[in-house]
């Protein structure tokens, strides 16, 4: 089954409104990294969460890695169109054969 | 300048007829790694090397290879392409296998098999 969740799947917003998608893991994750994929493009790294309970900021984007590091969140402030693409969530455990892990991502539009 | 180079950027194979892709770094990362993304999925991992160390993912069809001469390039072959192949296939290096480094993405190479 899928080891690394997200949801929503897809998220239409309206310029300027905020955007949150959730990553949940089925195991204890060592850390957890996000990219954004714009259309047509390909995955481009964004940060990564080494502690529990973490957060960072990156201006309009807020990253947080829960207290048991098995979920995580990204939200935007204030969206703007050229946040159009899709996030992933990228887990990293043991448990997944010392290997990174993709969610599905979430795929958002940013209508002006 | 582009660190992670795949080529080509679009590729036309025939059903069953061998075809490889490229891909070249520039940034001396030990870890180089190929996934394979089909339409409105995550990447899904096919393999990676830690230096000169094979790595395949269990359910890496047999008809998937990959080579790695040297530190700067790899490359994928898949001996018998079928339709259900065609995808982006994104190959990606990290400097470390630790899993607390960035991965660097080409920009992948479309492939359609007709």
């Amino acid at each position: 089954g899928q080891q690394v969740m997200q949801i929503p799947q897809y998220q239409h917003v309206q310029e300027g409104e905020d955007f949150t998608t959730y990553c949940n893991s089925s195991t204890t994750l060592s850390n957890i990294q996000w990219y954004k994929q714009r259309p047509g493009g390909h995955p481009v790294f964004l940060i990564q969460l080494v502690k529990s309970g973490e957060v960072k900021k990156q201006k309009r984007l807020t990253f947080q890695f829960g207290e048991a590091k098995k979920n995580s969140s990204l939200h935007i402030t204030a969206t703007q169109t050229t946040d159009v693409g899709t996030y992933f969530c990228a887990g990293f455990s043991d448990n997944y054969g010392q290997n990174f892990v993709f969610g599905p991502g979430t795929r958002l539009s940013v209508l002006p | 300048d582009a660190m992670v180079i795949q080529n080509p950027r679009y590729q036309v194979t025939q059903f069953g007829k061998p075809v490889t892709l490229s891909c070249s770094q520039t940034l001396n990362h030990n870890v180089m790694y190929w996934y394979q993304q089909k339409s409105s999925q995550a990447p899904k991992l096919l393999f990676h090397y830690y230096d000169k160390d094979f790595n395949n993912e269990a359910d890496t069809p047999d008809n998937f290879q990959s080579r790695r001469p040297n530190t700067s390039f790899c490359f994928l072959d898949i001996r018998s392409p079928g339709l259900g192949d065609a995808a982006m296939y994104l190959c990606a290096t990290s400097s470390s296998f630790v899993g607390n480094t960035e991965a660097f993405f080409g920009q992948g190479t479309r492939l359609t098999v007709v």
